[in-house]
């Protein structure tokens, strides 16, 4: 069965713009997280989203953003981008109740 | 503020012998610990998870022991193989509806041929 399809895998944006990244959950499942990975970091949690709400939210500006569409997809942007934005963004889907996630393979944000 | 901590940025093991890979926390509302492993290029794969209620979960070479008073966990592979070598994040969460895991900074492991 498909995984957890993130696309673009590769991004390079200059300061000042926004982004939007996509992201495809497994068949079935009804929850995505994003998270930001930075080295030294680790995986910092962006926000979840189960049916079309967000449920939960992280510690990021308010110019992190997501949606969640009716066939469970997920877009994130960030607007305004900072090179401190620079990341890999993850973005993993659940069923929605239990603890095991699939994580995609990422999208890599570099912002010059 | 850090409620997961993995102190140990790298480890190298040799091939054959236990590896084992520390986590703190300081969350005492955490109650599921979960974790995962990533190869370069690739997302974060589960490996192995743990309840509070239980101190000890096995999983055929990976093991994960919990002590909930001194707020440690650590997970032990052996024997240790070359394809273990990766970047390993320890996780946790408060109860098991929602889905914002704290993940620690990870621990990358080299088991050396």
């Amino acid at each position: 069965k498909a995984g957890v399809t993130q696309t673009p895998r590769y991004l390079i944006k200059t300061r000042g713009q926004q982004v939007t990244l996509s992201c495809s959950p497994i068949s079935g499942h009804r929850s995505v997280s994003w998270y930001q990975q930075t080295p030294g970091q680790g995986l910092q949690f962006l926000f979840e989203y189960f049916s079309e709400t967000q449920r939960n939210k992280g510690n990021f500006p308010g110019r992190f953003s997501g949606r969640q569409f009716s066939n469970s997809r997920s877009e994130m942007n960030v607007s305004t981008l900072e090179l401190g934005d620079s990341a890999l963004y993850l973005c993993a889907s659940s069923r929605g109740g239990g603890q095991l996630y699939t994580f995609g393979s990422g999208t890599r944000l570099t912002v010059v | 503020d850090q409620q997961v901590k993995q102190n140990s940025p790298s480890l190298s093991v040799q091939e054959g012998r236990i590896s084992i890979l520390n986590c703190d926390y300081t969350n005492s509302m955490f109650d599921y610990f979960l974790w995962y492993k990533k190869y370069p290029a690739e997302g974060p794969t589960f490996l192995i998870s743990i309840s509070s209620i239980k101190d000890k979960n096995e999983d055929g070479r990976f093991t994960v022991f919990l002590n909930k008073s001194a707020k440690h966990l650590s997970l032990h592979i052996v024997p240790s193989q070359p394809g273990d070598s990766a970047v390993y994040f320890c996780a946790a969460s408060q109860g098991d509806y929602g889905q914002n895991f704290v993940f620690g900074p990870g621990t990358r492991l080299s088991v050396l041929p």
